[in-house]
C-alpha cells in the first residue's frame, strides 16, 4: 500500500463552521505533513508531526489546529476561517531509507470558505 | 534568504528532451527533490538526491551538483502526459522544505 488518503476531497464552508479534514497512510510512515497550496503556487508547508508529536508550526493561525491520533492518522481542524483560507489542503508522509528519502502526497481537499 | 529559482514555463516537442534547471540558495542542505504536478492535483514525487551526480529513473533522471547550488531534471521521449508543472524543493539545515515556484512545462505534437 504505497498510497495517503484523504477525505473530503471538495469541501464548502461559510465563516462560522467547524469541520476537519482527515490523512490517512498505512505505510508505516513516522512523517506526517500538512501544506496549503494556492493556484500556480507551490505547496506551503503548515505542519510537520514527527513520531505522532507535532514538530514543526510554520506561524499558522489557530484557527487551523493540527492533530495526530496515531502513526497512521493526521488531521486538520478547521474553525472561523476566511475566505483568503479557501487553497488546495496537501496531506504527506515520508521516511528515509538507505536510498534517501521519499515523500507522498495525498490527493488533497480542495476547500472553499464563503 | 532562502530562493529556489527555476524557469516559469518550458516549451518542448513530443518525442524529444528536456532539461529543467533548478538553482538554489539555502541556509544548508540535505536532499533535493522534484515534483510533477498536474494542473488541480497533488504533487507526485519524482526523484531525490542529496550526493552529487545523476540519478536515472526509466525516462526521468535528476542531477546534483552541491558545489554549484545546482540540480536539472532530465525527461526523454517526451510524451503530452508529461505536460505538468515540475517543483523543485530543497530541505535545509532545518529539514524544512523550501519550494520553487515551479517550471510549467508545454508538450507540442
Amino acid at each position: 500500500d504505497t498510497e495517503v488518503t484523504q477525505t473530503p476531497k471538495h469541501l464548502v464552508m461559510g465563516m462560522t463552521n467547524k469541520k476537519s479534514l482527515k490523512c490517512e497512510q498505512h505505510m508505516g510512515h513516522r512523517a506526517m505533513y500538512w501544506y496549503k497550496q494556492k493556484a500556480k503556487k507551490p505547496p506551503e508547508l503548515m505542519f510537520v508531526y514527527s513520531y505522532e508529536k507535532l514538530s514543526i508550526n510554520e506561524s499558522v493561525p489557530s484557527r487551523f489546529s493540527p492533530e495526530c491520533p496515531n502513526s497512521s492518522l493526521l488531521n486538520l481542524h478547521l474553525h472561523a476561517l476566511q475566505p483568503e483560507d479557501s487553497a488546495l489542503y496537501l496531506c504527506a508522509s515520508s521516511y528515509t531509507s538507505g536510498r534517501g528519502e521519499t515523500q507522498y502526497f495525498g490527493p488533497g481537499t480542495r476547500l472553499l470558505v464563503l | 534568504g532562502q530562493n529556489i529559482d527555476q524557469p516559469t514555463e518550458m516549451t518542448a516537442t513530443e518525442g524529444a528532451i528536456v532539461q529543467i534547471n533548478c538553482t538554489y540558495q539555502t541556509s544548508g542542505f540535505n536532499g533535493l527533490f522534484w515534483y510533477q504536478q498536474h494542473a488541480g492535483e497533488a504533487p507526485t514525487f519524482l526523484s531525490y538526491n542529496v550526493l552529487d551526480g545523476l540519478e536515472e529513473k526509466g525516462r526521468f533522471s535528476s542531477f546534483l551538483s552541491r558545489s554549484k547550488g545546482y540540480s536539472y531534471l532530465l525527461l526523454k521521449e517526451l510524451q503530452m502526459k508529461d505536460s505538468a508543472s515540475y517543483l523543485c524543493a530543497v530541505r535545509d539545515s532545518n529539514y524544512q522544505l523550501i519550494w520553487g515556484a515551479g517550471t510549467k512545462l508545454i508538450i507540442k505534437p
